[in-house]
């Protein structure tokens, strides 16, 4: 069983609109987690990192939300642009053997004009 | 371009074929990764680097898999007797890890754009 769970398995969206992708984890104890963006043909970039003591961070356009007590996260993006997208993937680092990042399957997103 | 950068973007092979890939990581980082990504799946952990030392490697790295990191600094993937189920993106990743470990949360990885195998 997959520890990192992604919502929805892919999304089309009108450009302009919001949207907002889901992650539930099952990692624990965990250092922190990520979200990445990777398009296709392409390596993921990191677009916002939190620790379990973070509730929320921003990137421009991107907002990410943590719930550590239930495990969630979120990235909402606003006013989506054709170049959001991509697919969009959840990244929990454990608190011990940090550097075995666990992978989300992603979220894989398309913004029609 | 002071990005991660690997070498080659594609690779046809065929079944039982050696193959061997390139990362060179961004010059002042320490810690080097290796995953493997198949189609519709986040990548997954194979082996990471600090400096040249090899400190850790998944049981999805099997015998025919080697990694090495001879000077610290660029490195390499080597496949032998490649099968139809190595087909896959396979993505390297290096960071900086401040000595006495620092701040883990501010261990970003970065990742190059991959190469990507078909085993013919």
């Amino acid at each position: 069983k997959n520890q990192v769970e992604q919502s929805p398995q892919s999304l089309i969206i009108l450009e302009g609109k919001n949207c907002t992708l889901q992650c539930n984890y099952t990692v624990s104890p965990f250092s922190n987690l990520r979200w990445y963006k990777q398009d296709t043909g392409r390596g993921p970039v990191s677009l916002t990192i939190m620790t379990f003591s973070e509730n929320t961070k921003s990137n421009g356009r991107y907002t990410a939300t943590l719930d550590a007590d239930t495990k969630q996260s979120s990235l909402h993006i606003t006013a989506s642009q054709l170049s959001d997208s991509a697919s969009y993937i959840c990244v929990v680092s454990p608190l011990y053997g940090a550097q075995k990042l666990v992978f989300g399957q992603g979220t894989r997103l398309t913004i029609n004009p | 371009d002071t990005g991660v950068s690997q070498d080659p973007r594609h690779k046809i092979t065929k079944r039982g074929q050696n193959v061997t890939f390139r990362c060179d990581p961004i010059s002042e980082h320490n810690r080097l990764y290796w995953y493997r990504q198949t189609l519709g799946q986040g990548p997954e952990f194979l082996t990471y680097f600090q400096n040249e030392a090899q400190l850790e490697k998944s049981r999805l790295l099997s015998d025919r898999f080697s990694a090495e990191r001879p000077k610290g600094s660029f490195s390499t993937l080597e496949i032998q007797r490649t099968e139809q189920g190595d087909s896959a993106m396979y993505l390297c990743a290096s960071s900086f890890l401040e000595i006495g470990g620092g701040n883990l949360a501010k261990n970003i990885q970065y990742f190059g754009a991959g190469t990507r195998l078909s085993v013919l």
